[in-house]
């Protein structure tokens, strides 16, 4: 069964660092999210993406969150200056429609 | 007024025992509704689709109430690997971002 991949599946950084997410999508979806939960909390929208280019973004997706999709297989999100709020589980996910939805099994975040 | 909201729980339920789950919806616009199922510090995975008619998949039944907004999950005869959170989701219109609950938690014991 085809698969969302992430890398790496836990990240550990200091407050103010850089980080970035890698997610490697379903080939043939067209439609790319990111997802974060923060511990005991619901799973959050974060930004989709689809046609290279954002569709849709959260008021969480603010100005030190940005997403890429470099080349024709990897999406990634990038975290500009991390906080220690930003701490959470981060999913990818992809879809080629709404019922086909698969997400990949996330990246913990820790800043410290 | 949160937008899907569920019943935490937990529920502790005995193997082979039927539960329940129930989950309310702000947005009367919603037009896509499922249930996911997340194990601890796991992904979330689809487990169905919801729909006005209800739908059935083995052991799970899900049912769509739009006039009252309101969706349910019925699991019959429980088994110990049924044990994980149940996340009601909406999605607002085609293709939109997922709206998730916060989830329910069961525990089916032994």
């Amino acid at each position: 069964e085809p698969e969302v991949t992430q890398t790496p599946s836990h990240q550990v950084t200091q407050m103010g660092q850089e980080v970035i997410l890698r997610c490697v999508p379903i080939s043939n979806h067209l439609y790319f999210y990111w997802y974060r939960q923060i511990l005991g909390q619901k799973v959050e929208f974060l930004v989709s993406f689809y046609n290279n280019e954002i569709s849709e973004k959260s008021e969480i997706f603010d100005d030190q969150f940005s997403v890429e999709r470099p080349d024709g297989s990897n999406f990634t999100l990038k975290i500009r200056s991390t906080k220690l709020e930003d701490s959470a589980m981060y999913f990818c996910a992809s879809s080629q429609s709404l019922d086909g939805y698969t997400f990949g099994s996330g990246t913990r975040l820790t800043v410290v | 007024r949160k937008e899907v909201e569920q019943d935490p729980g937990p529920f502790n339920v005995p193997e082979g025992a039927t539960v329940a789950f129930n989950c309310t919806y702000s947005n009367s616009a919603s037009q896509s509704f499922f249930w996911y199922r997340q194990d601890c510090r796991k992904e979330p995975k689809l487990l169905m689709s919801v729909y006005s008619s209800g739908n059935e998949d083995g052991r799970f039944t899900a049912q769509l109430n739009r006039a009252s907004q309101y969706i349910s999950l019925l699991i019959r005869d429980s088994k110990l690997s049924d044990s994980a959170t149940y996340l009601c989701v909406v999605s607002p219109r085609g293709n939109t971002p997922l709206v998730f609950g916060k989830g329910t938690r069961l525990s089916v014991i032994a």
